[in-house]
């Protein structure tokens, strides 16, 4: 049984398209979060959401919108591709927010290869 | 300048040589986290730690709370070991995770 899934697992597209990607867990976590890893490897939050609730916003375009129907499912949608969008996209989930100790393990989606032409 | 550092960035080993691989931060954190990146992309949690020392098969972490440094160590290394390793830190409030740049291992046959 696949913990966390992401579809689709690659997205090639136009510069200027708007695109979604999808991601479901499985595994009753609370939070949510995705993740951005640019060419060079380095991994950089995006977005959190515990419950269904935004708790993490970082400083992303305002294209990129995150939306969580229920807290098992956390989609990312981008409006008006552009070229730096090309990137891997992870999505993680983790039990809990802020919980007690901090020991929580964040597992993390087979990730979204996102080319932008 | 990253809140954390690793180093090595880039290490080759041969097979069956002990490896480390160091990570620094400058803030406060409540846990860090050791992750795994495959060659096929998939990453993987190793280690969750706040202190002390954790241990998994051939794989050891350490954090020394006070120093703000932390080592994941490989013993007996083997070429399937190959791959990237990351080290993240969990800030003091809310479950943001700050990643490193990684480390790439090269464990040779």
């Amino acid at each position: 049984d696949t913990a966390v899934s992401q579809t689709p697992k690659y997205l090639v597209t136009q510069m200027g398209n708007d695109k979604s990607i999808k991601c479901e867990q499985n595994l009753g976590h609370d939070t949510m979060y995705w993740y951005k890893q640019d060419s060079k490897k380095f991994l950089k939050i995006m977005f959190s959401y515990n419950n269904k609730e935004l708790i993490i916003n970082e400083t992303v375009p305002n294209r990129f919108s995150p939306k969580s129907p229920d807290k098992a499912h956390l989609n990312l949608h981008i409006n008006s591709l552009e070229l730096g969008d090309s990137a891997v996209y992870f999505c993680a989930s983790s039990q809990g927010y802020l919980a007690g100790g901090g020991e929580e393990t964040q597992y993390f989606g087979p990730g979204t290869r996102l080319l932008v032409l | 300048k990253n809140e954390v550092e690793q180093s090595p960035q880039n290490l080759t080993a041969q097979e069956g040589e002990f490896i480390t691989i160091n990570c620094s931060y400058s803030v406060g954190i409540s846990a860090l986290h050791w992750l795994q990146q495959h060659p096929g992309g998939g990453i993987v949690s190793l280690f969750m730690l706040s202190s002390g020392k954790k241990k998994h098969g051939r794989l050891i972490a350490t954090i020394n709370i006070q120093e703000k440094h932390s080592s994941l160590h490989i013993t007996a290394s083997h070429p399937r070991d190959s791959a990237v390793y990351i080290c993240a830190v969990k800030g003091e409030y809310g479950n943001k995770l700050v990643f490193g740049a990684g480390t790439i291992l090269r464990v040779k046959s």
